[in-house]
């Protein structure tokens, strides 16, 4: 089982529309979850952290966790086409640790 | 603020030649890590620095690669000698906090692709 997973892609989704973004992770013990968007060739930057239970929110962005389930999510609200990217979760238990990335794709 | 930075961006070396990576971290940041993502697969972690001092590489791939951080300031990772398979884009990352590193994101640096032919 792969440490950090992530809803397979591509992930097309319309203008306007609500893109959600799925990340699961193995290590019970990690304390803080971070989404990182990365545009293709450019370095990958942070969106959102996120440490305790709940939801979390940043302008159009809303990250939730759920510990319990070991899972934890990224929506997007009335997605740009400027949102297409790839959206890595990242998870710190005893280092991070990154899924393999899902693709947005944000279509006019 | 100056970002994390990555020198070069790119680099085209032929098997059996070595590679010297360089990352320069966010001046004050206690931690620095060397990161490697190969074609389709997700960036794997090689490495970490606090200050000068390694707390992990437990994920450096084999003895072929050796990483320093002198003073605790910028870090090199050297390649020697190149494999086919080392190919992929290097990613140097830094954050501030030793102590509540928890707390503290990565901040990236855009990368070295190295390309070994």
């Amino acid at each position: 089982q792969k440490e950090v997973e992530q809803n397979s892609g591509p992930l097309s989704v319309p203008e306007g529309a609500i893109a959600s973004l799925n990340c699961t992770y193995s290590d019970r013990g990690s304390q803080s979850f971070f989404w990182y968007r990365q545009y293709s060739g450019k370095s990958p930057e942070l969106i959102m952290s996120i440490y305790s239970n709940g939801d979390k929110e940043d302008g159009r962005f809303t990250a939730q966790l759920n510990k319990a389930s070991q899972y934890v999510s990224l929506l997007i609200r009335d997605s740009q086409p400027s949102d297409s990217a790839t959206y890595l979760c990242a998870v710190y238990g005893q280092n991070f640790v990154f899924g393999p990335g899902t693709r947005l794709s944000v279509l006019p | 603020e100056a970002g994390v930075t990555q020198f070069p961006s790119h680099s085209v070396i032929e098997k059996g030649q070595t590679v010297t990576l360089r990352c320069d971290p966010i001046s004050g940041h206690d931690n620095l890590y060397w990161y490697r993502r190969v074609m389709g697969k997700e960036i794997k972690f090689l490495l970490h620095f606090v200050k000068e001092s390694k707390q992990d590489e437990s994920g450096m791939p084999n003895n072929r690669f050796l990483a320093e951080r002198t003073g605790g300031t910028y870090s090199t990772l050297k390649v020697q000698p190149a494999e086919l398979e080392d190919s992929g884009v290097y990613f140097c990352a830094s954050s501030q906090d030793w102590e509540r590193i928890r707390n503290s994101p990565l901040h990236f640096g855009n990368g070295t692709r190295l390309t070994v032919t």
